[in-house]
């Protein structure tokens, strides 16, 4: 799985939306792009995945750069609830096997 | 459906003693996976299985053991605890798409051991 470095923390005001940047510079052509939040020491809770494409649903959008090697996920109106760690990682979809997290992001919404 | 069901949420052991960390899922999903998270860090791969019958090591595999007999079930094995095993386990699975592609990572809530 190709390797993946994000901001260790970052602040939004309430209502704000919130960026949330990785970089993910050797990810190779079949490789998805995939964003996880924890809450609390929760179990990980998925967000949203794309391949090249940008994508949204309900909780999120995720914005892919043209030569795949960033990305960016954006909680359109963050909400105190969203204070979380975000994870960033990219898995190759024929194979599913190793998938290693990196540190991943702390966000703090701020009121 | 009760997805990934982790036991127990909680355990305190002894240095020297061993105990086994249950995983169950009710997906029939194929591809399983051991995580350990340390306080303030992210989480490390302890191991993973492929399919029922095959194991494979992950970041951080010294000190545990795992076993896949069945496709439900991947239980991770601590032989002799270690105070540096004092983490969060989560256990999650995937599962192959109809069509190709893979379902994004289900978690289990976690146990929370303690070696003292």
């Amino acid at each position: 799985d190709a390797k993946t470095t994000q901001p260790p923390s970052m602040d939004c005001a309430e209502g704000r939306a919130a960026n949330l940047p990785c970089n993910h510079s050797t990810i190779s052509g079949n490789e998805y792009v995939y964003w996880y939040r924890q809450i609390h020491s929760q179990g990980p809770q998925y967000i949203i995945h794309g391949l090249k494409n940008n994508e949204t649903n309900e909780m999120a959008s995720l914005i892919i750069t043209e030569d795949r090697k960033s990305s960016t996920l954006i909680l359109p109106h963050a909400t105190l609830r969203d204070t979380a760690v975000y994870y960033c990682i990219v898995r190759e979809e024929t194979s599913g096997s190793r998938l290693t997290f990196g540190e991943g992001t702390q966000l703090t919404v701020n009121p | 459906n009760a997805g990934v069901t982790q036991t127990p949420k909680f355990r305190i052991l002894k240095i020297g003693q061993s105990m086994t960390l249950q995983c169950t899922q009710d997906m029939n999903h194929n591809y399983m996976y051991w995580y350990r998270q340390d306080p303030g860090m992210g989480l490390k791969l302890i191991y993973y299985s492929v399919g029922a019958g095959i194991t494979d090591k992950g970041e951080v595999p010294n000190g545990y053991n795992v076993s896949r007999s069945t496709t439900e079930d991947f239980p991770l094995r601590l032989e002799l605890a270690a105070p540096s095993q004092t983490s969060v386990y989560f256990c999650a699975s995937i599962t192959t798409l109809v069509g190709g592609g893979h379902s994004p990572l289900h978690f289990g809530n976690g146990t929370r051991l303690t070696v003292t």
